[in-house]
């Protein structure tokens, strides 16, 4: 049982270039979500999920995509990447939004620098 | 718009010894959770501990325990018998969710530093 994984681990992109930051879970959750953690600073939530089919935005959605094709994979889609999207990037699971059945498990994130 | 206070950027503690981290937070909704998250250098978010708002009994899990006072919008956490593995960035997070809606806030962290 893996958990929350994420790739890649690094990443650098020159501004304008697009990626896609990979997130499977093999607990059979229905809730995802991606997380951006600015240096000292928490973590802000981009986009989540409550199941395949179905993503909604959360609080800095803005230059960022997602979609929900299976229940285990979310990807986050970065499409013209700018310096203000150099951060560190969580995916997270939870079966349901429901606690206790709410608690997140995170995977190890992604560093993204943007020059 | 919720939001969440951690007053002290960084703490110290000896090992053995106890250590209590603050938080304050605000929100507009009457039911809701509250959370310690650990992020240790590996950076991976590990769940410490949760109390749902409506308990008002205080949630413990082994070493670490939470004081919550529901008037006052306060929810720290104390860590007992530090260890050095306890060395770590503590976030505190308050989540509303409902119908068609997920909040989650967390506040900018306390670094805590542990010495032997």
């Amino acid at each position: 049982n893996a958990g929350v994984t994420q790739t890649p681990k690094f990443r650098i992109l020159k501004i304008g270039q697009s990626m896609t930051l990979q997130c499977t879970q093999d607990m059979n959750h229905n809730y995802m979500y991606w997380y951006r953690q600015d240096p000292g600073m928490g973590l802000k939530l981009i986009y989540y999920s409550v199941g395949a089919g179905i993503t909604d935005k959360g609080e800095v959605p803005n230059g960022y995509n997602v979609s929900r094709s299976t229940t285990e994979d979310f990807p986050l889609r970065l499409e013209l990447a700018a310096p203000s999207q150099t951060s560190v990037y969580f995916c997270a699971s939870s079966y349901s939004g429901v606690p206790p059945a709410d608690t997140q498990y995170f995977g190890p994130g992604t560093r993204l620098t943007v020059l | 718009a919720q939001t969440v206070t951690q007053s002290q950027p960084e703490m110290s503690v000896q090992e053995a010894e106890t250590v209590t981290l603050s938080c304050t937070y605000d929100t507009s909704e009457s039911d809701y959770y509250l959370f310690w998250y650990k992020q240790p250098p590996s950076r991976q978010m590990i769940l410490v501990i949760r109390q749902e708002a409506y308990k008002q009994q205080n949630a413990t899990e082994n070493r670490f325990s939470v004081n919550f006072q529901k008037a006052a919008k306060s929810f720290s956490l104390k860590i007992s018998d530090s260890q050095l593995g306890d060395a770590a960035m503590y976030f505190c997070a308050v989540l509303c969710s409902g119908a068609g809606s997920y909040q989650l806030t967390f506040g900018k962290g306390t670094k805590l530093s542990v010495i032997p």
